[in-house]
């Protein structure tokens, strides 16, 4: 079993939609969970970061975690053409210098229709 | 706004050739990373570094790759004799501090590297 699962896409939405993109994950040890946005051909741009099991919001972004079925989510509001991107989930456990070990999906490239 | 600076943008390299990638992470961070893009593929782990030394690595960093951090500012990954699956993007990331402050890792925007 993988690591960490996404659903590759592509995914189509018109303006104004409500996505959500998900990803479900093997490993208990993860305790931080990040959400990526990337443009084709660039690096990764930090979109969302959550800790814990719950709900974080900003803006248009909606980060869900549910670590009792090791499963996050994300959502997006009012979706607009700019939206268009791959977007990576993107987790981690705690380590003992403190430094970040990123295990990433494999990303769910969206594309919003003006 | 303070980012990670990669060059070159883009390297082709012959099959055998050592190759540097350059990264100038932010000022002030403390943990720096590699990671690489193979195309089409998920952006994997390559090493961690932090207080002048490998904090851990990745089963794909072998005895080929190695990083370094010369002065001050830079950041570097060699490999020592390309191969045509090294073909990838290098994203170089740095972090100020770790996850559990709520630090974030900043990524550059790549080096695309070529084997031919």
């Amino acid at each position: 079993q993988k690591e960490v699962e996404q659903d590759p896409g592509p995914l189509s939405v018109p303006e104004g939609a409500i996505v959500s993109l998900n990803c479900t994950y093997s490993n208990s040890a993860f305790q931080y969970f990040m959400w990526y946005r990337q443009y084709s051909r660039k690096g990764p741009e930090l979109l969302m970061y959550t800790y814990s099991s719950g709900n974080k919001e900003d803006g248009r972004f909606t980060a869900q975690v549910d670590k009792s079925s090791k499963y996050i989510s994300l959502f997006i509001r009012d979706s607009q053409p700019s939206d268009s991107a791959t977007y990576l989930c993107a987790l981690g456990e705690s380590r003992m210098d403190s430094s970040y070990k990123l295990i990433f999906g494999s990303g769910t490239r969206l594309l919003v229709r003006p | 706004e303070p980012e990670v600076t990669q060059t070159p943008s883009h390297q082709v390299t012959q099959m055998g050739q050592e190759v540097i990638l350059r990264c100038v992470p932010i000022s002030n961070h403390l943990y720096f990373y590699w990671y690489r893009q193979i195309l089409g593929q998920k952006v994997e782990f390559l090493v961690s570094f932090y207080n002048n030394e490998i904090s851990e690595k990745s089963e794909i960093f072998d005895d080929q790759f190695s990083v370094e951090r010369p002065d001050g500012s830079n950041f570097t990954l060699k490999i020592r004799s390309t191969k045509l699956e090294d073909s990838a993007m290098y994203f170089c990331a740095s972090s100020s501090l770790g996850p559990l402050l709520n630090t974030e890792a900043f990524f550059g925007q790549g080096t695309r590297l070529t084997v031919v």
